[in-house]
Order: C-alpha cells, then structure tokens, then sequence
C-alpha cells in the first residue's frame, strides 16, 4: 500500500496573497492530480501531471500554477487569493484508472 | 465536454430500507465510471468502478451496472447501514486524464 499526504492540514491566508500547497505520495504513480471541493459543487480538477515535469491544465486553472519537480510530488499554487477561494483541495494519484485521494488542504481566505 | 449528472442533494432513508443513486453521463468517448465515497473528514474512497457494458460490479454490499445504451451507472445497495451514511460521487475518466465528476449525493442513514 501507500499514502498520500497533503500539507498543511488548513491554511489561512489574507485576499491577494501567494499561497503553496503540497502534495507527496509514495505509490510511485506516474499520474498526480489537483481537484478543489466545493460544497454542493462537486470536485473540479485543477491540474494534472502525467510525469515528472509535465504539467496539463484542468477545467479549473486559472488562478492557479502548479509544479512537478520529482515523481513523488506535486505542488499546487493560488496566484492571488480571493475571498471565494474558500475550499479544500484535494491531491491524488492515479494506477490503471484508479485514483487515491489525499486528506486535503481546507483553505480559508481573510 | 464530459459532464456527469447524479441524485443531487441530500437522500435520507431509514436502516434497513435499500438505496439507488441514479448517475448518467455524456461523453464522447469510451470510458470509466467510478463511484466514490467520501465520510465526514475523510479522503473520497474508490467503491466500485467499470469500463465493461452490462456488467455487474459489487463491492462492500452496494453494486452497479455500467448500461452504455442508457449512459448510466446507477448505485444500489439492498439494506442500507448507519455507516453507510455519507457523500457519494459518480465521475468518469478518459485514460490518465483527470475525473470528472457529478455534485455528489449526501445519504444520511437514520435508525
């Protein structure tokens, strides 16, 4: 087995603010994931990566920057946070279609 | 683009009684359907999943059979239980690339 941690846990910041989000997993997966979960809307994907370096965006992009310097993780960046940008973000990793998810960042934006 | 469409909002049901959340899907390519749960504070969880016409996948006592002539996946699950109560997503995926998903269905489960 493996595990996908997520940090931090929460993250408070202020509107206009630079905030990074990280992700590590020890799958070994080829194939890593952001999505933002939003009450009553569903997860969204963000950015996704099919290996190191590579990067492809989602429905949900912009206002967000991602990297992917080695295998096992996976970095999320909100350019400029806004004060709807409360939400958790949640990191995964994929096998032949199946995809494990992290615990999430709950984000709150002041 | 892809789009999935599922029971929205809230089902509550007593202990005992079955559940069916109703998923259907538009996409125009060959797929896989997945349900998720996902408890209070918790990672959404794989439940099942199916990329095969008319056949029937089972797991943990809830099952669901992909019909690709109706576009739908539907979950069903004979007797709910307490520990059943929590939010459930129907998604799909093209290969690697990355789910798409309904707004999910929250079951609350009552004695």
């Amino acid at each position: 087995g493996g595990i996908i941690t997520q940090t931090p846990k929460f993250l408070i910041g202020q509107e206009g603010q630079k905030l990074t989000l990280k992700c590590q997993q020890n799958f070994n997966h080829d194939t890593m994931y952001w999505y933002r979960q939003d009450s009553g809307k569903g997860l969204r994907l963000i950015y996704y990566s099919i290996t190191e370096n590579d990067l492809q965006k989602g429905d949900l992009s912009e206002g967000y920057d991602a990297s992917r310097e080695k295998k096992s993780s996976f970095s999320l960046t909100v350019t400029s946070a806004q004060k709807n940008e409360m939400a958790v973000f949640l990191c995964a990793s994929s096998d032949r279609g199946e995809q494990y998810f992290g615990p999430g960042t709950r984000l709150t934006v002041l | 683009g892809d789009s999935v469409t599922q029971t929205e909002g809230l089902v509550t049901l007593t202990e005992g009684l079955p559940v069916m959340l109703n998923c259907t899907y538009q996409t125009a390519y060959s797929t896989f359907l997945f349900w998720y749960v996902q408890h209070l504070n918790e990672a959404p969880k794989l439940l099942l999943k199916s990329s095969t016409d008319n056949k029937r996948t089972e797991h943990q006592g809830f099952h669901a059979t992909l019909h690709k002539s109706s576009s739908s996946f539907h979950l069903q699950k004979s007797s709910a239980q307490l520990s059943d109560s929590a939010l459930y997503y129907c998604a799909l995926s093209f290969y690697a690339q990355g789910l798409t998903f309904g707004l999910g269905t929250r079951v609350s489960v009552f004695p």
